[in-house]
Formats: C-alpha cells, sequence, structure tokens
C-alpha cells in the first residue's frame, strides 16, 4: 500500500537558519504531494502541492520539488523565523486529488529560537 | 461563523461510555473526513463521506460509527469508548473544485 515517511523531530534551528525536512513515499500511479502545517492548538493547513512529477510547490517561502526518481519531496526553506515554529506532515493523494483520501506522514515538529 | 468547526474542543470520558464527536460546515463541501491523531502515527483516516448518506470506512475505523444525514454534519461516535481511542481527533471537508481539505481544530478526547 502507500505510505509517507518523515524525519524524526523535533528539529529545533536559530532564526534565520535553513529548514530541509525529508519526505519519500512509496504509492502506486501518480500520486499527489502535499505539505502541511499545524501550528500550536490549531488544526492543518495546506501549505503546498504538487500534483506530477519535477513540479515545484511553493508558498511562504517554502519550497518543494515532486522527485519521481528519488520518490522524495523534501521541504525546504531558506531562512526561518521564530513564527514557522509548528508540525509539518508531508501527504499523498493516490488519486492525484487533495480533495479525496489523504496518506499522511508522522510528522516532524520544528522548533526554530530567537 | 463560517468555516468548519467541531466541538466539544475537549472530552474527558470513561471507559465503555458512548460519545459523540461533532463536525460541522457551512461551505456545503461534499467531503467530510474524519482523522486521528496519534504521536509518531501523524493523522490516520477513520471514515468519510462523499455525499449526504454515503459513508466509507477508512484505516482505522474499528470501534467508530459515523452517519451523515445532512452535507453540511458529520458526527462521529465512539460506540464503548476504550482507552486507545484517546487522542486528537481532526473533522475535515473538501470539494473537488477547491482541490484542498480545510481541517476544523480538533477534539482532544481523553478516554480513562
Amino acid at each position: 500500500g502507500n505510505s509517507v515517511t518523515q524525519m524524526e523531530g523535533p528539529v529545533t534551528l536559530s532564526e534565520e537558519a535553513f529548514l530541509t525536512i525529508n519526505c519519500t513515499y512509496t504509492a502506486t500511479g501518480y500520486p499527489s504531494l502535499f505539505w502541511y502545517v499545524q501550528y500550536p492548538g490549531e488544526g492543518l493547513q495546506l501549505l503546498l502541492k504538487a500534483t506530477k512529477a519535477d513540479d515545484k510547490g511553493s508558498n511562504k517561502g517554502f519550497e518543494a520539488t515532486y522527485r519521481k526518481e528519488t520518490t522524495s519531496f523534501h521541504l525546504e526553506k531558506g531562512s526561518v523565523q521564530v513564527s514557522d515554529s509548528a508540525v509539518y506532515f508531508c501527504a499523498l493523494s493516490e488519486n492525484g486529488n487533495s480533495w479525496g483520501k489523504l496518506q499522511f506522514g508522522a510528522g516532524t515538529q520544528v522548533v526554530v529560537t530567537p | 461563523d463560517a468555516g468548519i468547526t467541531q466541538s466539544p474542543r475537549y472530552k474527558i470520558t470513561e471507559t465503555g461510555r458512548q460519545v459523540t464527536l461533532m463536525c460541522h460546515q457551512t461551505w456545503s463541501h461534499s467531503y467530510m473526513f474524519w482523522y486521528r491523531q496519534d504521536l509518531g502515527h501523524g493523522l490516520r483516516l477513520i471514515y468519510y463521506s462523499a455525499a449526504a448518506d454515503i459513508t466509507d470506512k477508512g484505516e482505522v475505523p474499528d470501534g467508530y460509527v459515523v452517519s451523515r444525514s445532512k452535507t453540511e454534519n458529520f458526527p462521529l461516535t465512539l460506540e464503548s469508548a476504550t482507552r486507545s481511542q484517546t487522542s486528537v481527533y481532526f473533522c475535515a471537508s473538501s470539494t473537488p473544485v477547491l482541490n484542498e481539505q480545510f481541517f476544523g481544530p480538533g477534539t482532544r478526547l481523553t478516554v480513562l
């Protein structure tokens, strides 16, 4: 079946540091890939998405590229802020649509210190 | 209020009791979902619904019951709560038009 594997956290960074969160997946067919973010005490919000190989999703300074050859969708941000402290979830949709069922990774907590 | 709401936000119950978690959305989205969030597991799908009166099992449906008589409501019932059902529960809704899932704020359930 499908699965999503993320690097374990917590990841602790200083403000303005570079952030990378690794995500790899196993899926049949051509899934769409997503990053969701959960701020403390809140529900999840879609951060970015990519629907086909080599697509790059970007939002709020975050980027991730859909790499079919390595089955990866790593999240990066060049200069993090304290407000980026959150839990980040990588997810896939096996039917390619984000309005359908999603398979989530375990989540990676990011803590950014001043 | 517009959006997706969940109630209660916090609930403590005892083993064997029936508990119902409510989810309400004001967008008339056709799809609705229930997930549970546990440390080390991320979010796992319990049940989902493609439309009123249409529901289907997700990855971890055992011990849960859902119904959807109206498009805007999708209650989740634990018929006889167990300690392993202690978790944070998230409801979500979506529509093919927007191609995105929208999540509620969550319900933290503790079963003693």
